[in-house]
């Protein structure tokens, strides 16, 4: 069974405060790790799909990192603001294909 | 372009009844996903279509639960009969292909209550 973990569960944060969480995946059979937003009351939304050990992504105050070799990705926001707060799930895809999913952070921005 | 539409939104059941979700995914992905999340966890799979053939279904509870998608667009989920366990949100998604570095677009959801 392949088990990917998102830490922290949850977290608030204050406006302005930069924050981090982090996606544990297995070191082996890596294909694809793929990070995804979702707001309440909307559809999840891709953020990055990354291949390649070492990656590094960025998208506006947003950024992720990629280590396959340990089996991990971080995601960085920068400047934490209210439209931040989301749930953000990673998924880790093996050689097979199939998108395993983490049960997410839920990010909370205080204004 | 017109993303994934799901439909109802939310659907309030008492148990033993039947309850169908419908999904229409984004013109020309021929892939097409069946998600289950229950609270506090992430989207497990249930079912994905290549056009119209199920080719992953293992993890689809096929006493209850079927699917369909007749000519490789639209796509229904049915639970029949529901049971409350089977509270949670059904996400439908869908992509350009099946190869694992697409990134997949997801509809907002179908939110089953079953009382």
């Amino acid at each position: 069974i392949l088990n990917v973990e998102q830490s922290p569960q949850s977290l608030h944060v204050q406006e302005g405060d930069s924050t981090n969480f982090t996606c544990s995946f297995p070191s082996s059979n890596f294909y694809a790790l793929h990070w995804y937003r979702w707001e309440t009351a909307k559809s999840p939304e891709a953020l990055f799909v990354m291949t390649l050990n070492g990656d590094e992504k960025k998208k506006g105050r947003i950024s992720a990192t990629l280590n396959t070799k340990e089996g991990y990705s971080y995601l960085y926001i920068k400047g934490s603001q209210p439209e931040d707060s989301a749930t953000y799930l990673c998924a880790f895809v093996a050689g097979t294909y199939k998108y395993i999913f983490g049960t997410g952070t839920r990010l909370k921005v205080l204004a | 372009e017109a993303g994934v539409v799901q439909s109802p939104r939310y659907k309030i059941i008492e148990k033993k009844q039947p309850v169908a979700f419908w999904c229409n995914p984004i013109s020309g992905h021929n892939t097409l996903y069946w998600y289950l999340q229950n609270l506090g966890q992430g989207p497990e799979l249930l079912i994905r279509y290549e056009n119209e053939e199920a080719v992953d279904d293992s993890q689809l509870p096929k006493d209850r639960f079927s699917a369909e998608r007749l000519k490789g667009v639209d796509s229904t989920l049915k639970i029949q009969p529901a049971e409350l366990g089977d509270s949670a949100v059904y996400l439908c998604a869908s992509s350009l292909g099946f190869q694992g570095t697409g990134e997949l677009f997801f509809g907002e959801g179908s939110r089953l209550t079953v009382l």
